[in-house]
């Protein structure tokens, strides 16, 4: 079935160089979430959309991270000038109704890596 | 305050007998609970939701998990061990404020199940 979809599942780059991840959600769910997993913080919300808007980003790390979601579709997760502290696994989540709580589907993750 | 404690990091038990994984949590709103289950290499698959219906919750692949209020837990259990269950095991919690449920994650329990 068509669950969601990240790519790439592996990226390995040099500090200092800007990345995009990109995640396609279940069609049809209107709420699209980013978490961060690393060894040292565990799982960590990053961003939330609801559609094309993004009522909460209180999650990214800093203003290298941003996020934008186009066609209440695709989203792309950009870090710039990348950190070796950014190495981690970026996963991304959508859901049919978060208002009546409806589950968050994950898919595989982005597992990123800074040399 | 919204978190999550999951009492033990490593949880060892012989294929065959039973699985308890511990959580207690803590939210100031009447929360929505969930165990993910996280394979290697793979992302988050929801095993069970809690959402204020009956207090026992049964879920995927044999596990079913109890809300205790007066406990603040929602242990994970089940019956008799696979060797499949072998995985990372995160209890969370959304506070469901804002209208969508951003999650917040326990720390995680891994299982080894032995033969």
């Amino acid at each position: 079935g068509a669950g969601v979809s990240q790519s790439p599942s592996n990226k390995v780059t040099e500090k200092g160089k800007d990345v995009e991840l990109r995640c396609d959600p279940i069609s049809g769910h209107t709420a699209l979430y980013w978490y961060r997993q690393s060894l040292g913080q565990g799982l960590e919300f990053l961003i939330y959309f609801q559609g094309n808007s993004a009522p909460d980003k209180s999650g990214l790390p800093s203003d290298r991270f941003s996020a934008e979601r186009t066609g209440g579709s695709v989203s792309t997760l950009t870090i710039q000038r990348t950190q070796q502290e950014d190495s981690a696994v970026y996963l991304c989540a959508s859901s049919s109704d978060p208002a009546n709580n409806q589950p968050q589907h994950f898919g595989d993750g982005t597992r990123l890596s800074i040399l | 305050a919204q978190s999550v404690t999951q009492l033990d990091s490593h949880v060892s038990v012989s294929e065959g007998t039973p699985v308890l994984l511990r959580c207690n949590y803590s939210s100031s709103y009447s929360p929505s609970l969930f165990w993910y289950v996280q394979h290697p290499n793979k992302g988050l698959q929801l095993l069970l939701k809690y959402t204020s219906a009956a207090t026992l919750v049964k879920g995927i692949n044999g596990f079913e998990a109890e809300f205790k209020k007066s406990e603040t837990s929602f242990h994970l259990t089940k019956p008799s061990a696979h060797m499949s269950d072998a995985a990372e095991y995160f209890c969370v919690v959304s506070p469901f404020s804002g209208g969508y449920n951003k999650l917040i994650f326990g720390a995680g329990t891994r299982l080894a199940v032995h033969p």
